[in-house]
């Protein structure tokens, strides 16, 4: 099946560092990625939906100038947690689409960790 | 906007049973609905889908319904083993779903004691 692979697993950072979590797709080509949220115990919340060569879109409420997303090519998608503040620390999900196939085939990364001291 | 009710946090079954969860949405009806298994730290893995123009869908020991009117899907899970413990999520499209992006419930938590 396609792989998703995410990296870091985990992350640990100071208060104020930025943090960039990568998101691969391994064997196919991902023209959509999608960026989840989520805090123990709830569901993941969709932060922001990248297509490959353009401007993310992002959900009301998340700041795109915190939450940097590039999506250069058809197999990366990068997050990065600007000036990362303890309220950031959360689990971040990765998600990709790949190219011609229905809407709903999405496959999911494993997840990063992210906690901010 | 579309709000997702998974109704038991958490379900706790002994081995052998069947489990049940429950998923139920509130407004427009999706054109298709998923169910994803997520273990502790982990990202979600997708188990099944199932459009509205289906009744039931099957895969080995799973099940799940889709009930438009009912506004409701369940989830089964036969003869289940202490492996599938673990948290059960229902997704179905988001608006302008075309795209592909999802929207969660907070999940089930199901625990099979041997």
């Amino acid at each position: 099946g396609a792989v998703v692979s995410q990296h870091p697993s985990r992350v640990i950072c100071k208060s104020g560092t930025s943090v960039k979590i990568e998101c691969r797709s391994l064997d196919f080509q991902a023209t959509t990625m999608f960026w989840y949220r989520q805090f123990p115990k709830q569901s993941l919340m969709l932060m922001a939906t990248s297509n490959e060569g353009s401007k993310a879109t992002y959900e009301q409420g998340v700041e795109k100038d915190k939450f940097l997303i590039n999506h250069a090519s058809l197999t990366l998608s990068t997050l990065t947690v600007t000036s990362a503040h303890p309220e950031d620390s959360s689990f971040y999900i990765c998600s990709a689409k790949a190219a011609g196939t229905a809407a709903e085939k999405l496959f999911f990364g494993s997840g990063t960790q992210l906690s901010v001291l | 906007s579309q709000k997702i009710e998974q109704n038991s946090e958490a379900l706790n079954i002994q081995e052998g049973k069947t489990a049940t969860l429950t998923c139920n949405y509130t407004n427009y009806s999706p054109a298709y609905l998923q169910w994803y298994r997520q273990d502790p730290g982990r990202g979600p893995v997708f188990l099944l889908l199932i459009r509205e123009n289906e009744k039931e869908k099957r895969k080995e020991r799973l099940k799940v319904t889709f009930d438009t009117t009912l506004k409701q899907s369940l989830f089964h899970i036969t003869a289940s083993q202490p492996a599938d413990s673990a948290t059960y999520l229902c997704a179905l499209e988001g608006y302008g779903g075309s795209q592909g992006n999802l929207i969660f419930g907070k999940g089930t938590k199901l625990s099979v004691k041997p």
